[in-house]
């Protein structure tokens, strides 16, 4: 039973591009979450994905968007890319039907340069 | 953004000891987990807290969900090497553990054989 999957592992960027990173969640599992989480520091919420739709978002820019499809995969686009977004982007997968909480991929590591 | 202040901040500590770590907050969460994470990987769920009060244990950890609901405290019994991590609590306050996740500042726990 594949967990949550996220790719590429590492991407380099340099500061004005955009940025697409790609996440399959854990089997069974309906909802995606992203977070980021900057050197030494816990994870912060960006936004979370149900039945297609934005249903929470944390305190971005709407420079951060998303896109969750029908198999429930999910992508996180960031444009206009700062040197202060480069950080461990990660995907958590949960679902509300099974009270499945949030189980995490082991993340996108973005630097910008 | 919002984290929830965990102490201690790091703990170095003689293989066979116990650990003791805590997670505050100023307001109340109606879910707290811990996760650990390794270095280059993502999170790893431990334990999940539904209820005040509860008392729940995963082999020779044990997690409390405090009773004000605004603190959660993480035990390790008998610490091994493979311990070493950050460990993190979170909280939802919504009740589910899959809506947003507030993260504590982490815990770094260094085991000496």
């Amino acid at each position: 039973d594949a967990g949550v999957t996220q790719s590429p592992t590492h991407l380099i960027k340099t500061r004005g591009q955009q940025v697409t990173l790609r996440c399959s969640p854990k089997s069974g599992h309906d909802t995606v979450s992203w977070y980021q989480q900057a050197l030494g520091q816990g994870p912060q919420f960006i936004f979370q994905y149900y039945e297609e739709e934005e249903r929470q978002r944390g305190n971005f820019p709407d420079r951060f968007s998303g896109h969750q499809f029908p198999n429930y995969s999910s992508e996180l686009n960031v444009n206009a890319l700062l040197l202060g977004d480069s950080a461990l982007y990660l995907c958590a997968s949960s679902s509300d039907r099974s009270h499945q909480p949030q189980h995490f991929g082991d993340g996108t590591r973005l630097s910008i340069l | 953004g919002q984290q929830l202040n965990q102490s201690p901040q790091s703990m170095f500590i003689q293989e066979g000891e116990d650990v003791s770590m805590n997670c505050t907050s100023s307001s109340i969460f109606n879910t707290w987990l811990w996760y650990k994470q390794d270095p280059g990987e993502g999170p790893v769920l431990l334990i999940a807290l539904y209820k005040a009060g509860e008392l729940t244990s995963n082999g020779r950890l044990t997690a409390q969900f405090g009773i004000t609901r605004k603190d959660s405290f993480l035990n390790i019994s008998a610490s091994i090497p493979s311990d070493v991590g950050i460990y993190f609590c979170a909280g939802d306050k919504y009740g589910g553990a899959t809506n947003k996740l507030i993260f504590g500042t982490g815990t770094l726990l260094a085991v000496q054989p």
